[in-house]
């Protein structure tokens, strides 16, 4: 099992922060993937990245994947209330979709 | 987006029963379907891998006669937990393989075994 690590396990920030979540294997995937889950909800997909040093943004959110496609970083810029959730990073390998977990970030933003 | 539904959305059950929980595509066919399992405050961790008209492929350590995997259909896949035990209480979350590119979460079951 290929295990991805993420940091900070947990973070509680003041509204209007900004925050760095990190994701980290020692395996090479072949995409990364990004989620966000509610408590009692399924994870939701916010992005997908595949070509080592990409960046993609999504509103607040940029996503990076490491050159060496080990890693992925997510940053958010002035976090709001809405975005308090369960962030999960998911490495795949070659085509099959078959993910590996991150152990998961929990965000919580106070107002 | 593609939506996949689960059903129940929870359920509650003595020891020792048994409980379907059904994933399905609503709006495409997914031949590759997940089941993972979450406990309290964790991340969610690979059961199997459900594929159309064949059998399942169970992860290390997921008992395969405990948990059965139907995957009759290109819409469907089910798990039953057989003989249920209060330590089979946990978040079961299927997914659905869209064209091999990105996966689809069902909105999880809650099982709760008394």
């Amino acid at each position: 099992t290929q295990l991805l690590e993420q940091s900070p396990q947990f973070l509680s920030i003041q509204e209007g922060e900004n925050l760095t979540v990190y994701c980290n294997s020692s395996s090479v995937f072949s995409s990364l993937q990004w989620y966000r889950q509610e408590p009692g909800e399924g994870p939701v997909l916010l992005v997908t990245v595949v070509t080592g040093g990409e960046v993609k943004k999504l509103k607040r959110l940029t996503f990076q994947f490491g050159d060496a496609r080990k890693d992925s970083s997510l940053h958010i810029t002035a976090a709001q209330p809405g975005d308090t959730g369960l962030y999960l990073c998911a490495g795949a390998r070659g085509g099959y979709q078959k993910v590996t977990f991150g152990t998961g970030t929990k965000l919580q933003v106070i107002p | 987006g593609a939506v996949v539904s689960q059903h129940p959305s929870w359920v509650i059950c003595k020891s020792g029963t048994s409980v379907k929980i059904e994933c399905r595509s609503l709006d495409f066919q997914a031949t590759t379907m997940f089941w993972y399992r979450q406990f309290p405050k964790q991340s969610l961790m690979l059961m199997a891998t459900s594929n159309e008209g064949s059998k399942a492929t169970y992860e290390q350590g997921v008992e395969k006669d405990k948990f059965l995997i139907n995957h009759a259909s290109l819409t469907l896949s089910t798990l039953t937990v057989t003989s249920a035990h209060p330590e089979d209480s946990s978040f079961y979350i299927c997914s659905a393989d869209l064209a091999g590119e990105t996966q689809y979460f069902g909105p999880g079951t809650r099982l709760l075994v008394l």
